[in-house]
């Protein structure tokens, strides 16, 4: 296994603009869960995936974003007008039910808006 | 509710000395699990140890230690020996539902040489 992969690593943005961030789970791992991580503060779970459906979301999951995963495999986080408040890490986990793993988090893309 | 409480927002300790760091938990549910990572600089969680709300047992891997207590909702991290490699923020967690890990707010272990 390679691990967690998350695609990009750091985002600068302009106030206002879509960002879109990508997570490619351990392979064979069928959930796929969204953190996010503001300074000085732990993971906030914001939303997971088991295979291609989208099985909860939290209530900071606002109407600006969305997530993806079309083929139960890699998965897309998406933000609309982002806003200042959205600079954070974004962290992205995967585990196995058949294996009954734990979650293995990857490196996060950091994003910020200017 | 659920909620995952870390008192130490920081610990400064000297390379060799024991360290230990706390973790209270609330919740409702009778069959859950808890969790320990660790955050190095670098960002990535790194998973620890999952314990489930049936076993009690402590465990112990390398300098690594953990007492998990219901009576009193607390599962402690204890580092013996520690080593400047150790530090970094630690974050305890709890899950009742599948993937839906609740975290601490961290403690920031410092170990100086």
């Amino acid at each position: 296994d390679t691990g967690v992969s998350q695609d990009p690593r750091h985002k600068i943005t302009k106030r206002g603009q879509n960002v879109t961030f990508r997570c490619d789970p351990i392979s064979e791992h069928n959930r796929l869960y969204w953190y996010r991580q503001t300074l000085g503060q732990g993971p906030e779970f914001l939303t997971y995936f088991q295979n291609e459906a989208q099985l909860e979301k939290s209530r900071l999951l606002s109407d600006r974003f969305s997530a993806e995963r079309p083929k139960g495999s890699f998965s897309t986080l998406e933000i609309q007008r982002t806003e200042q408040g959205d600079s954070a890490m974004y962290l992205c986990a995967s585990s196995s039910v058949a294996r009954n793993t734990e979650a293995f988090f990857g490196q996060g893309t950091r994003l910020t808006v200017v | 509710a659920q909620k995952v409480t870390q008192a130490q927002t920081e610990i400064s300790v000297v390379e060799k000395e024991d360290v230990t760091l706390d973790c209270v938990y609330e919740t409702r549910d009778t069959t859950y699990y808890l969790f320990w990572y660790k955050q190095p600089p670098s960002g990535e969680l790194v998973f620890l140890i999952r314990r489930n709300s049936f076993d009690e047992q402590n465990e112990i891997s390398g300098r690594y230690s953990w007492n998990f207590q219901k009576s009193t909702s607390s599962f402690n991290f204890t580092i013996t020996a520690s080593q400047v490699v150790d530090s970094a923020v630690y974050f305890c967690a709890l899950s009742e539902a599948p993937g839906k890990l609740i975290f601490g707010q961290g403690t920031e272990l410092s170990v100086k040489p």
